[in-house]
């Protein structure tokens, strides 16, 4: 699976849109990127995942470069919940490793009054 | 639909004590995983799932064994627990669907083996 580079931490104003990058110059084709987000103390939640074209779910958007080297999560209205650690996963989907996920250490995302 | 579910919560074990976590899930998903993660790290995959009756190695699953006797239920055992075992186990569990890959975590289970 592709490795991912985010950004340590980030700080948005609530009710501003918060935009979480992510680097995987490595992606291959067939690899998919997801992204998850672990509330202090809780399990990793999913949030949404794409191949190739932009994505939206009721949670967030997810924008993939057209070279598919970068993609950005777009929380378009941060709230103070949405303070967590926000993972870039990179992985193929099928195959004899599906389902498995590698994290790394994510982008802690604070969400300020 | 409690979703996935892991017992207990805490637990306190000392060096060379044995023990077993269990994670139940309702949403008949085929797949099943333990993860565990340590401070201010990401999660690391112990063993997992593919079906009722299989298991295989994770990324650290050196010290831990499991089982999966029935779909809904995958067992993390300790035999011997060990100081550098104190961490954070999560369980999850997905469909097997080839292009989803979402996972569904449990609570956790919070363990301190002294």
């Amino acid at each position: 699976d592709a490795k991912t580079t985010q950004p340590p931490s980030m700080d948005c104003a609530e009710g501003r849109a918060a935009n979480l990058p992510c680097n995987h110059s490595t992606i291959s084709g067939n690899e998919y990127v997801y992204w998850y987000r672990q509330i202090h103390s809780q399990g990793p939640q999913y949030i949404i995942h794409g191949l190739k074209n932009n994505e939206t779910n009721e949670m967030a958007s997810l924008i993939i470069t057209e070279d598919r080297k970068s993609s950005t999560l777009i929380l378009p209205h941060a709230t103070l919940r949405d303070t967590a650690v926000y993972y870039c996963i990179v992985r193929v989907a099928g195959g004899t490793s599906y389902g498995k996920l590698t994290f790394g250490q994510g982008t802690i995302l604070t969400v300020h009054p | 639909n409690a979703g996935v579910t892991q017992t207990p919560k805490f637990r306190v074990l000392k060096t060379g004590q044995s023990m077993t976590l269990l994670c139940a899930q309702d949403m008949n998903h085929e797949y099943m995983y333990w993860y565990r993660q340590d401070p201010g790290m990401g999660l690391r995959l112990i063993h997992y799932s593919v079906g009722e009756g299989t298991t295989a190695k994770g990324e650290v699953p050196d010290g831990y064994n499991v089982s999966r006797l029935k779909k809904q239920n995958f067992l993390l055992g300790l035999e011997s627990a060990a100081p550098s075992q104190t961490s954070v186990y999560f369980c999850a569990s997905s469909p097997n669907y080839p292009y989803r890959n979402e996972q569904f975590f449990g609570p956790g289970t919070r363990l301190t083996v002294l």
